[in-house]
C-alpha cells in the first residue's frame, strides 16, 4: 500500500524566516513519482514540482527547494525567506508505477505573518 | 492558457437526490480524474479514467458513484443518491499522460453541500 505522511499539521512563521515542510512516503514500487502541490486560500490546487524515484538530485527554484532522500523515504520542501503570499496548505503526493492514482498527504497549513 | 473548468461551482442538494458534476478537461489531455476534499481535510482520490473506461478507483468510489465522458469534451461525476457525508469539494483533473509523466491539472472545484 502507498502512504504519504505530513506530520506537521500547521506551521506559523514570521516573514523572511526559512521554513521546511516534511514529507515521508511509503511504497513498494521501485518506480514512483513524488509531487508537491500548493492550495492557497482561494482553494485551487497548484502544481509545484514532480520528482521521479531515480532522480535524487535536489532542486531549487527561486525561493523554493526540495530535498529528496530515498534512504529515509523523505521529500522535504523548504521555502527560503518566506513571504505572506506563501501562506497556504501544501500537499505532498505520491504516484506509483501505474500512474493512474496519485495519493495525497494530509497537508501542512503554513501561516506566514508579516 | 488552457485550463480545466468545472460546473457548478457550488451545488446544494437534499439527501437522497442525484447530483451530476461536470468538468471540461484540457482538450488534448487523455487521462481524467476526480478527487474530493472534505472541508479542511486531505485530497482523496476517487477515480481515474482513460480510453472511455475506469483505470483505477478507490474504495470511496462505490456503486453510488459513476463517471462518464458523454461527448468527447465533458467528463462527469454522478452521485446517485447523495448522503450527508458526500458534502465536499470535488476536483476534476486531467493530464496528457499518466500522472507519472507530469502534473495533474486541476479545476477550481465544485462544492457540494448535502442537506
Amino acid at each position: 500500500a502507498q502512504k504519504v505522511t505530513q506530520a506537521q499539521t500547521e506551521i506559523s512563521v514570521v516573514e523572511k524566516e526559512d521554513v521546511t515542510l516534511d514529507c515521508v512516503y511509503e511504497t513498494r514500487d521501485t518506480t514512483y513519482y513524488l509531487f508537491w502541490y500548493k492550495q492557497p486560500p482561494s482553494g485551487e490546487l497548484v502544481f509545484l514540482i514532480r520528482r521521479n524515484s531515480f532522480d535524487e538530485q535536489n532542486e531549487i527554484s527561486g525561493r523554493y527547494s526540495w530535498n529528496f532522500q530515498k534512504s529515509t523515504s523523505s521529500f522535504n520542501f523548504t521555502i527560503t525567506a518566506s513571504q505572506v503570499v506563501d501562506s497556504a496548505v501544501y500537499f505532498c503526493a505520491l504516484s506509483g508505477t501505474g500512474g493512474f492514482k496519485t495519493i495525497f498527504g494530509a497537508g501542512t497549513r503554513l501561516f506566514v505573518k508579516a | 492558457e488552457p485550463e480545466v473548468t468545472q460546473t457548478p461551482s457550488h451545488q446544494v442538494t437534499q439527501m437522497g437526490q442525484e447530483v451530476i458534476l461536470r468538468c471540461v478537461p484540457i482538450s488534448n489531455h487523455l487521462y481524467f480524474y476526480w478527487y474530493r476534499q472534505i472541508l479542511g481535510q486531505k485530497v482523496e482520490f476517487l477515480v481515474s479514467f482513460y480510453n472511455n473506461e475506469i483505470s483505477e478507483k478507490s474504495e470511496i468510489f462505490d456503486d453510488q458513484f459513476s463517471v462518464e465522458r458523454p461527448d468527447g469534451s465533458n467528463f462527469t461525476l454522478k452521485i446517485r443518491s447523495t448522503k450527508l457525508e458526500d458534502s465536499a469539494m470535488y476536483f476534476c483533473a486531467s493530464s496528457p499522460g499518466t500522472a507519472n509523466t507530469g502534473e495533474l491539472f486541476f479545476g477550481e472545484g465544485s462544492r457540494l453541500t448535502v442537506l
